[in-house]
């Protein structure tokens, strides 16, 4: 059973530049978070795609989109790069229960993808 | 808001020593915990979770209880081993932050043999 792949592994841009990232969750899973870890830092929630609509959203610019295709695979897309967008970014997936039971679903990670912003 | 703060590291220990790591919350409503481990070069992997208070999460040897009292959700292992050497990660998630996961800063762990 594969879990949640992400590519690429690593990536060098440049300020101004865009970038897209990838994720495919864990077979079987239907919902996809994006979050950023800084060097040092614990991962903060970017946002969250299920049924292919952003459904929640930290506290991240308008420059983080992103999108979900009907494969549930996902994308993070980053505008106009800032030095400070270098960070490992981790796709997280989950299973979306159907009728909100007040339980969490946990989240299984991938292994991120590292991206330098010169 | 909802946060998360656990101890500074880096902890550094001994083949078979015990393990406490602190981890204490902020949160409204009732929070489900959680410790996520990320070994050097890979993603994060979820360790155990709790998702009420006096629940106890376990797992390959670790275990943590959900204290409601203490809002408190320590790590803790009896004998660690060079191979639990590691970056370790408690988080939250409250029905009022959706289901993103809040995580604190993070605590490295280094096992000497």
């Amino acid at each position: 059973d594969a879990g949640v792949t992400q590519s690429p592994t690593h990536l060098i841009k440049t300020r101004g530049q865009q970038v897209t990232l990838r994720c495919s969750p864990k077979s079987g899973h239907d919902t996809v978070s994006w979050y950023q870890q800084a060097l040092g830092q614990g991962p903060q929630f970017i946002f969250q795609y299920y049924e292919e609509e952003e459904r929640q959203r930290g506290n991240f610019p308008d420059r983080f989109s992103g999108h979900q295709f009907p494969n549930y695979s996902s994308e993070l897309n980053v505008n106009a790069l800032l030095l400070g967008d270098s960070a490992l970014y981790l796709c997280a997936s989950s299973f979306r229960h159907t009728l909100v039971t007040g339980a969490q679903e946990t989240q299984y990670f991938g292994p991120g993808t590292r991206l330098l912003v010169l | 808001g909802d946060s998360v703060t656990q101890m500074e590291g880096p902890v550094t220990l001994s083949e078979e020593a015990f393990l406490t790591i602190n981890c204490t919350y902020t949160a409204t409503g009732y929070p489900s915990l959680f410790w996520y481990v990320q070994y050097p070069g890979e993603g994060l992997q979820l360790l155990l979770k709790a998702t009420k208070a006096d629940d106890k999460g376990s797992n390959k040897g670790f275990e943590a209880t959900y204290r409601k009292e203490t809002t408190s959700f320590h790590l803790e292992k009896g004998s660690v081993q060079v191979s639990d050497s590691a970056v370790y990660f408690c988080a939250l998630t409250t029905n009022q932050a959706g289901t993103a996961l809040i995580f604190g800063k993070g605590t490295t762990l280094s096992v000497s043999s």
